[in-house]
């Protein structure tokens, strides 16, 4: 089975300063790992993904995550906040195994202070 | 439209009565989903659309609830006799596929408010 552990459901940061939003997952099987961001009132938009290629994926406004599977880790990271990162925050884990379905984790507030 | 669409955005009703919400999945997307959002709170599963399939009802939280998607295209997700409990963000996403590769492309939500 499939799970998902967001270990912050909440983190507040500094404008400039790096951002850490950590994911443990959960799978028998090779997984695919995806972040999502959703900023308030709007709809949930797909931040990145890993997919069993490059263990280290970029995605958009400058966020990277780094699967590791010794760890069974996929953190988000940003060397540097913006105010425009506030959001909520999903890492969802998806392996085939649940009927197709992905597993969301329960999501982390991230704050940014000027 | 080249994304997810929902409607209405916004629906307050009277505890008691019956409701529709309505999801447009983006054109080809073979898998759909509905989620609801409760305020502060993370993602609940509810139902599971993919292709000819018969539906993954296992989220659906009583038999108030049901959903159906008519010519593999357009979702309905209709929640009767409507309770205050109901009222959330329900949240549609559409993907190429059950593959674990696919990610899902969400639409902006209907906010329901039972009063």
């Amino acid at each position: 089975a499939q799970s998902v552990t967001q270990l912050d459901s909440h983190v507040s940061v500094s404008e400039g300063t790096p951002v850490l939003l950590r994911c443990n997952y959960s799978s028998s099987y090779s997984p695919s790992l995806f972040w999502y961001v959703q900023h308030p009132n709007k709809g949930l938009q797909l931040l990145l993904k890993y997919t069993s290629a490059a263990t280290l994926v970029k995605g958009i406004n400058g966020f990277e995550a780094e699967f590791k599977k010794s760890e069974t880790s996929f953190h988000l990271t940003k060397p540097s906040a913006h105010m425009s990162d506030a959001a909520e925050y999903f890492c969802v884990v998806s392996d085939g195994t649940n009927a197709g379905k992905s597993t969301f984790g329960d999501g982390t507030t991230l704050t940014v202070k000027p | 439209g080249a994304g997810v669409s929902q409607s209405p955005s916004n629906k307050v009703t009277e505890k008691g009565k019956d409701v529709e919400l309505r999801c447009d999945p983006i054109s080809g997307h073979t898998a759909l989903y509905w989620y609801r959002q409760s305020l502060g709170q993370g993602l609940e599963f509810l139902i599971y659309f993919q292709g000819n399939s018969a539906p993954d009802k296992s989220g659906l939280p009583s038999d108030r609830f049901s959903a159906e998607r008519t010519g593999g295209s357009v979702s309905t997700l209709t929640i009767q006799r409507t309770q205050q409990e109901d009222s959330a963000v329900y949240l549609c996403a559409s993907s190429f596929g059950q593959g674990i590769y696919n990610e899902q492309f969400f639409g902006p939500g209907t906010r329901l408010t039972v009063l």
